[in-house]
């Protein structure tokens, strides 16, 4: 079945510094892949998302490319903030309609000043 | 635009009683979702419902656990009755299928203690 793997966390950063957390997915047909922020005590928030191979999804300073060939959604930003810090869930769309969606396991990342 | 309100924002209660988790989700969303999340488990999917009639409920742990959507402004999630371990954060979200690839908007949750 559809599955995505996220890095493990935590993630610790300085502030400025540069922010990578990998995400891969197994899905059959085209899926549309997401990424999602979950600050302390909220809900989930879409943060970005792409609908097919090759789209760059791009919000806040972070963006992630669509990979077909590596089945990848790397999650980047430049130069992070202590405002960061939180959990990210990379989702794909699930075959079975609804807009149903696939989480992986959730990274969380600290930002120190 | 108001978002998916979900109500009690917390709740502490006994084992062995009834608990009711409430959502309202936006309005002209025709998808909506019930997931739990733990530390040891992560985010689950426990159900979801497209126009009011549940499509998957896999994800219900037991027979404890019930939910209904008796219209499209409503929603209800029952445990009853309660156990420590189903202590977690509850979560819902609601979807338009109207338009393809549309974002799932999530509530801030329940967070539930049973002790």
């Amino acid at each position: 079945g559809d599955s995505v793997t996220q890095m493990e966390g935590p993630v610790t950063l300085s502030e400025e510094a540069f922010l990578t957390i990998n995400c891969t997915y197994t899905a059959t047909g085209y899926p549309s892949l997401f990424w999602y922020v979950q600050y302390p005590g909220e809900g989930l928030q879409l943060l970005l998302k792409a609908t097919k191979a090759d789209d760059k999804g791009s919000n806040k300073g972070f963006e992630a490319t669509y990979r077909k060939e590596t089945t990848s959604f790397h999650l980047e930003k430049g130069s992070v903030q202590v405002s960061d810090s939180a959990v990210y869930f990379c989702a794909l769309r699930g075959s079975g309609g609804y807009n149903k969606l696939i989480f992986g396991a959730g990274t969380r990342l600290a930002v120190h000043p | 635009d108001a978002g998916v309100i979900q109500s009690p924002r917390h709740e502490v209660t006994e084992m062995g009683q009834e608990v009711t988790l409430r959502c309202k989700p936006i309005s002209g969303h025709n998808s909506l979702f019930w997931y739990r999340q733990t530390m040891m488990r992560g985010l689950e999917l426990l159900i979801y419902f497209n126009n009011n009639v549940p499509i998957d409920d896999s994800g219900m742990p037991e027979d404890r656990f019930s939910a209904k959507m008796p219209n499209a402004s409503f929603s209800t999630l029952k445990i009853q009755p309660s156990e420590p371990r189903d202590s977690a954060v509850y979560f819902c979200a609601s979807s338009s299928t109207g338009a393809r690839d549309q974002p799932q908007h999530f509530g801030d949750g329940t967070r539930l203690s049973i002790l």
